[in-house]
């Protein structure tokens, strides 16, 4: 069954940049696409931005367009996300999306990977 | 693209039945069947529960049902267990290609 396996916490000054990644352990991500979605401290989730690896096709929430990219290798992806601002601060997850006829339910998801944003 | 609008807090005793409303738009909740709820746990992360308005993944209890109307999608939670304490959010397919999420409703049992 495939598991997702992110990349650990991250501390950064505002205006860099981070990268967070994403490994799949037991299984590939065969044609599905990978979603990124964070959550922000004690806020709802919100969504970034998805990948089809196999084809390296992304689609992005406009409030990140220009902001994140994402890139995928055969077993990891990657989510780039420069010009961090404090409010970047959130948990960041991966997440498969295996079920449905458009691939939109995600499940697994990864473990999450703190990003904090501070001078 | 505007956060599905969700109820901030539902509450119910043991054994009830309760539903969660998730309302958005044409270009959203109305014009797909791409409608999913996920379940959180404190200190977990999501966890698929419905996909394409009413399907269960293996494994997730019968009791979680979804269904929707026009713009509105709702997710009911039959014989509340206290397990069943959890946050819930919805997940709509859009007519940008991309996804949004509701703001989350918080499930109470009391």
């Amino acid at each position: 069954q495939v598991q997702l396996v992110q990349s650990g916490a991250e501390v950064k000054k505002p205006g860099s940049s981070v990268r967070v990644s994403c490994k799949t352990a037991r299984g590939t991500f065969s044609s599905y696409p990978i979603a990124w979605v964070r959550q922000a401290p004690g806020q709802g989730l919100e969504w970034i931005g998805r990948i089809i690896p196999t084809f390296g096709t992304t689609t992005f929430a406009q409030r990140f367009q220009g902001r994140v990219t994402l890139t995928a290798d055969e077993s990891t992806v990657y989510m780039d996300l420069s010009t961090l601002r404090s409010d970047d601060t959130a948990l960041y997850f991966c997440a498969l999306g295996r079920y449905g006829s458009g691939n939109y339910g995600f499940d697994p998801w990864g473990q999450g990977t703190l990003v904090s944003v501070s001078s | 693209q505007s956060a599905l609008t969700q109820p901030a807090s539902v509450s119910g005793s043991p054994g009830q039945s309760i539903t969660i409303s998730c309302t958005g738009t044409s270009s959203d909740v109305g014009g797909y069947s791409f409608v999913s709820w996920y379940q959180q746990h404190p200190g977990k992360g999501p966890k698929l529960i419905i996909y394409d308005v009413s399907n269960r993944p293996s494994g997730v209890s019968t009791r979680f049902s979804g269904s929707k109307s026009g713009s509105t999608a709702s997710l009911t939670i039959s014989a509340l267990q206290p397990e069943d304490e959890a946050d819930y959010y919805c997940s709509s397919y859009t007519a940008s290609d991309t996804q949004v999420f509701g703001g989350g409703t918080k499930v109470t049992v009391l």
